[in-house]
């Protein structure tokens, strides 16, 4: 059964820090991963997929990396603004079950 | 570009009533997902639709909950009778594929069941 955990639970961090945030999964068959925000009241807004063949994406001040054997991700903020404050969430999407399956995010706080 | 769109936003009713939440997906898209947010299970995908029709409802809880998609503009959940523990938020999302393109979410509807 894929399991995906993110490491820590919740991150502050004062504003103009880079930051990385960790994505681990258990099952190395999938078909892609993605990086989604959510911010409080709001539903999920994409913001990178890394197909299983590709190793990172890159987007603005984002990058999402992927370790398919190792079964990592990581997604790196540089220079860190209040604005960035939300809850990020990783997803697999299973080439066993078809499905997206979601770690329980990381919430962070961007203080100014 | 209207994004997905739910209704209600919030939804507060009393155990044993029936609740119908709404979706219309963004224009051109074929897969339709419909996702429940718990503090304690996180995301779990409920039930997704191809082209209106259900492909998997292995996430439905209950045989209380239903989804219907009558046309490519329209979908809806129904929960009856519903329960307490079925409060949760309830996100509608829609993608060109299953995979390979990112799904976008609406902002889901906040259901609370005394």
């Amino acid at each position: 059964k894929q399991e995906v955990t993110q490491i820590p639970a919740a991150l502050s961090v004062p504003e103009g820090e880079n930051l990385v945030l960790n994505c681990s999964f258990t099952d190395s068959a999938i078909y892609n991963l993605q990086w989604f925000r959510q911010d409080p009241g709001k539903g999920l807004t994409s913001l990178l997929l890394i197909q299983s063949s590709q190793r990172e994406q890159t987007s603005g001040r984002l990058n999402a990396s992927l370790d398919k054997s190792s079964g990592r991700s990581t997604l790196y903020i540089a220079a860190s603004q209040p604005g960035d404050s939300a809850t990020y969430l990783c997803a697999v999407f299973s080439g066993n079950t078809g499905k997206l399956i979601f770690g329980q995010g990381t919430t962070l706080q961007v203080k100014p | 570009d209207a994004g997905v769109i739910q209704s209600p936003r919030h939804e507060v009713t009393e155990m044993g009533q029936e609740v119908t939440l709404r979706c219309k997906p963004i224009s051109g898209h074929d897969y339709l997902f419909w996702y429940r947010q718990t503090m304690m299970r996180g995301l779990e995908l409920l039930i997704y639709f191809n082209n209106n029709v259900p492909i998997d409802d292995s996430g439905m809880p209950e045989d209380r909950f239903s989804a219907k998609m009558p046309n490519a503009s329209f979908s809806t959940l129904k929960i009856q009778p519903s329960e307490p523990r079925d409060s949760a938020v309830y996100f509608c999302a829609s993608s060109y594929s299953r995979s390979w393109q990112p799904q976008h979410f609406g902002d889901g509807t906040r259901l609370s069941i005394l």
